[in-house]
């Protein structure tokens, strides 16, 4: 069956990086899209961007554009985000979610990796 | 700036029925946006209710249906149950590869 499991919790101080990762199996992943949502505490799900695992084409929310980094390695079946120059409102769970073969939509989620911001 | 409306919040009394909505803050929902609907537990990570409007995923039980309610794109809980309690989302597709989340619904069952 198709999972993705992301990588644990991480502490981090302002100004620091993150990166998460995805790992996906139960299915071919270059054949999916992978994408990335936030979500901060008692706040909404919050697109932030997503990577063409066949061709490593990236697209990314224009408020994250600057700050993040979006690769694959088909080789590990596993998508990776990378979030810098962290800020308190950084603070968030970070899920990956794949997309759907058709119909812009995400079918599967990971569990969610929660980052903690915090000098 | 696209922002994607979604009532903050609804309740709905046990084997009743709720319709929960998703707009645009500019023009319609058409299509050409494949509104999507997903259900977040409490610390738990979404699940996939409803795809390309009206289409449910897999293993979604059929008293959730998704249509279009004048501009705007809905969901439909018939006979909400109590496990129905959660947090709702739309997601349109915006175009040029960019996908935006309503602010979400709380779902209270009476």
């Amino acid at each position: 069956q198709v999972q993705l499991v992301q990588s644990g919790a991480e502490v981090k101080k302002p100004g620091a990086s993150v990166w998460i990762s995805c790992k996906a199996s139960g299915y071919t992943f270059a054949k999916n899209a992978i994408h990335w949502v936030r979500q901060a505490p008692g706040q909404r799900l919050e697109w932030m961007g997503w990577i063409n695992v066949n061709s490593g084409h990236t697209e990314s929310s224009q408020k994250f554009q600057d700050r993040v980094t979006i690769t694959s390695d088909t080789s590990a079946d596993t998508a990776y985000m990378e979030l810098n120059s962290l800020r308190s409102e950084d603070t968030a769970v970070y899920y990956c979610a794949r997309e759907a073969p058709n119909y812009a939509f995400f079918d599967y989620w990971g569990q969610g990796s929660l980052v903690t911001v915090s000098s | 700036q696209t922002t994607v409306t979604q009532e903050p919040a609804f309740s709905v009394s046990l084997g009743e029925t709720v319709t929960l909505t998703c707009g645009l803050n500019s023009g319609s929902v058409s299509i050409n946006n494949y509104p999507s609907w997903y259900q977040q537990a409490p610390g738990q990570a979404p699940r996939t209710l409803i795809y390309n409007t009206n289409t449910r995923s897999s293993g979604v039980p059929d008293r959730f249906s998704g249509s279009t309610l004048g501009n705007r794109a809905a969901l439909t809980i018939t006979g909400a149950q109590a496990n129905d309690e959660s947090d709702y989302y739309c997601a349109l597709y915006m175009g040029s590869s960019i996908w935006v989340f309503g602010g979400g619904t709380k779902l209270t069952v009476l």
